[in-house]
């Protein structure tokens, strides 16, 4: 599964949108952008995932660019609630494909 | 709530010994992952299970072993502890039928938190 590289950390205003970015520059054609995020010592939870078309639903948006090498997670009105460390993984389709998490990026939404 | 129960949510025990982590995913999820996060390794992929059968492996020592059940709850058996084996072990449930699809989403348990002293 190809790679990606997340900042280490970011903060964003309550209310604000927050745009947590991610490269994955040697994607393939066959594998997804998958976002997962984990609030202090919770399980992982899964947010949205996608292949090439934007997507969204009722968490948040993730905006992928035409060549797939980078995307961006949008949570278009952050909370104190959202603060959390955020995965950005890239996972091929078909068997034995596993989901493996990177050290994510930090995202703390201030008052 | 995921709908994936881990039990125990603590567990101390001391170097040498063994102990079982079990896992009861969704209703109706086929497969189950295990997943270990140390604060050093962050989170590992273990070993996955889909319908009793294992059917990927990860960076799981040959102390660890796992088996899915026939009612499809998993438990994880790990033996001969280390102080390095203190971490957190997370239990997932796919919420499609079959893995690798692509829409294949994980829903992960609160955790089984391990310390071995």
């Amino acid at each position: 599964d190809a790679k990606t590289t997340q900042p280490t950390s970011m903060d964003c205003a309550e209310g604000r949108a927050a745009n947590l970015p991610c490269n994955h520059s040697t994607i393939s054609g066959n594998e997804y952008v998958y976002w997962y995020r984990q609030i202090h010592s919770q399980g992982p939870q899964y947010i949205i995932h996608g292949l090439k078309n934007n997507e969204t639903n009722e968490m948040a948006s993730l905006i992928i660019t035409e060549d797939r090498k980078s995307s961006t997670l949008i949570l278009p009105h952050a909370t104190l609630r959202d603060t959390a460390v955020y995965y950005c993984i890239v996972r091929r389709t078909g068997a034995n494909s596993k989901l493996t998490f990177g050290k994510g990026i930090t995202l703390s939404v201030r008052p | 709530d995921s709908g994936v129960t881990q039990t125990p949510k603590h567990l101390i025990t001391a170097t040498g010994q063994r102990v079982t982590l079990r896992c009861s995913p969704r209703s109706g999820d086929l497969s189950v992952y295990w997943y270990q996060q140390s604060l050093d390794q962050g989170l590992q992929f273990l070993i996955q299970y889909y319908n009793g059968e294992e059917r990927a492996k990860g960076n799981i020592l040959e102390r660890f072993s796992a088996q899915q059940f026939p009612d499809l709850h998993s438990e994880l058996n790990l033996s001969s502890l280390e102080l390095g084996d203190s971490a957190l072990y997370f239990c997932a449930s796919s919420g499609t039928p079959e893995f690798g699809t692509t829409n294949e989403k994980l829903f992960f348990g609160s955790g089984t938190q391990l310390s071995v002293l």
